[in-house]
């Protein structure tokens, strides 16, 4: 499975957008991207996921370059709430032997 | 609330003690998974359940017995643990097992402490 790569940390201000980078250069094809965060003393939490469009719901948008090899994650509003280690994961649509490996992510402090 | 439930949320144990960890969860899914989360190392896979059948076991020590008696709840039975194995263990489900166009759904996770 592709290995990603995401900045140790970024702070963003309260009420705007956060925008997290994830490098991806050797995804292939069959490969989604994938987010989750975690925040302190809670599980993973699963935000989004796409292949090649770009995607939306309720927690955030998902930008894909064309040729996939980077996305962002955008939260459009971000709150203190959304303090919290953002994983960005490349995950094989056939491989059943893929597994969810988390990186070390990206440290988002949300600033008030 | 993810729908995925896990007790206790935190438990210390000594090495020579036995004890149960418990997730349930609220999803209708049909596949679950045990991970260990260890702050120097990234998130490990130990076990898979696809329809209360265990499909994979990544190499994990015979310390650790998982049990699925349906769907919806799955246990982690500990006996002999050793100081590493100190640790989140999370529970996750996932509508089926192994098709990547489905998110995994994680509880809150045992923090477990071994004397």
């Amino acid at each position: 499975d592709a290995k990603t790569t995401q900045p140790p940390s970024m702070d963003c201000a309260e009420g705007r957008a956060a925008n997290l980078p994830c490098n991806h250069s050797t995804i292939s094809g069959n490969e989604y991207v994938y987010w989750y965060r975690q925040i302190h003393s809670q599980g993973p939490q699963y935000i989004i996921h796409g292949l090649k469009n770009n995607e939306t719901n309720e927690m955030a948008s998902l930008i894909i370059t064309e040729d996939r090899k980077s996305s962002t994650l955008i939260l459009p509003h971000a709150t203190l709430r959304d303090t919290a280690v953002y994983y960005c994961i490349a995950l094989s649509l056939m491989n059943r032997d893929d597994k969810i490996i988390f990186g070390k992510g990206t440290r988002l402090h949300i600033l008030p | 609330e993810t729908g995925v439930t896990q007790t206790p949320r935190h438990l210390v144990m000594g090495m020579t003690n036995k004890k149960s960890l418990k997730c349930e969860q609220h999803l209708g899914h049909n596949a679950m998974y045990w991970y260990k989360q260890s702050a120097k190392k990234p998130l490990e896979l130990m076990f898979v359940y696809n329809f209360k059948e265990q499909t994979e076991n990544n190499s994990v020590p015979s310390r650790f017995s998982p049990e699925c008696p349906n769907s919806s709840h799955l246990f982690l039975h500990l006996h002999t643990l050793q100081p590493e194995d100190s640790a989140l263990y999370l529970c996750a489900s996932s509508q089926d097992w192994g098709v990547f166009n489905q998110p995994q759904h994680f509880g809150d996770g045992t923090r477990l402490s071994i004397l």
